[in-house]
């Protein structure tokens, strides 16, 4: 089945700067990559995705990038805030289901 | 237009008792995943329910079944709770069923935290 690997675990940056999270996966069938930001006691949001006929996608602050021949993604949010702050969660699918990696806390300070 | 809702938010069990979740799905999707989220891991895939029947199924014994009912709510049920069941349970719906090549974009409710003694 497919796994999906994220790093980094941990991320602490100041206001204002970039973050950078990148995610590989194993199957080379999966064709959908979305990005979810989990806050603490809450559900997690789809903040974007990318299909994999598309190599970067942009969303006012948020891009990610796809390399399906290296098999891997990245998410980035450039001129952080302090809402910025969370746990953000990669996954990459083939089917119906969503295979995730094991997340990266964000931690934005003022 | 109305998100996932999920019942109860909070749920402490004893070893060995049964419990059933319960999810409504946003307004107008069909489909209806669940997924387990261990403390500090990602959620982990249990099964998905399209027009009323499983439609994939991860690696979860037997003891957690499912249902989905005509107006595409569902239930998630865990039979012989063990202490490891211990975690927030999400569901998710999707807008389209399963072959559209869409069904994989889901939205997830705030899930139910469940507490096994």
């Amino acid at each position: 089945g497919e796994n999906v690997e994220q790093h980094p675990s941990t991320l602490s940056v100041q206001e204002g700067d970039s973050a950078v999270i990148k995610c590989t996966y194993s199957d080379s069938a999966s064709n959908y990559f979305p990005w979810y930001k989990q806050e603490l006691g809450k559900g997690p949001q789809l903040i974007i995705d990318i299909r994999s006929n598309v190599g970067e996608k942009k969303d006012q602050r948020i891009a990610v990038t796809l390399n399906k021949t290296a098999k891997h993604f990245s998410l980035h949010i450039t001129e952080t805030q302090p809402e910025d702050s969370a746990v953000y969660f990669c996954a990459a699918s083939g089917y119906s289901t969503l295979t995730f990696g094991k997340g990266t806390m964000l931690l934005v300070s003022p | 237009e109305t998100g996932v809702t999920q019942s109860p938010t909070h749920l402490i069990k004893t070893r060995g008792q049964q419990v059933t979740l319960r999810c409504s799905s946003q307004s107008g999707h069909n489909t209806v995943s669940w997924y387990q989220q261990a403390l500090g891991q990602g959620p982990q895939f249990i099964f998905q329910y399209y027009r009323e029947e499983e439609n994939g199924r991860g690696n979860f014994p037997p003891r957690f079944s499912g249902l989905q009912f005509p107006n595409y709510s569902s239930e998630l049920n865990v039979n012989a709770l063990e202490l490891d069941d211990s975690a927030l349970y999400l569901c998710a719906s999707s807008p389209r069923g399963p072959g559209t090549g869409a069904d994989n974009e889901q939205f997830f409710g705030p899930g139910t935290r469940l507490t096994v003694l």
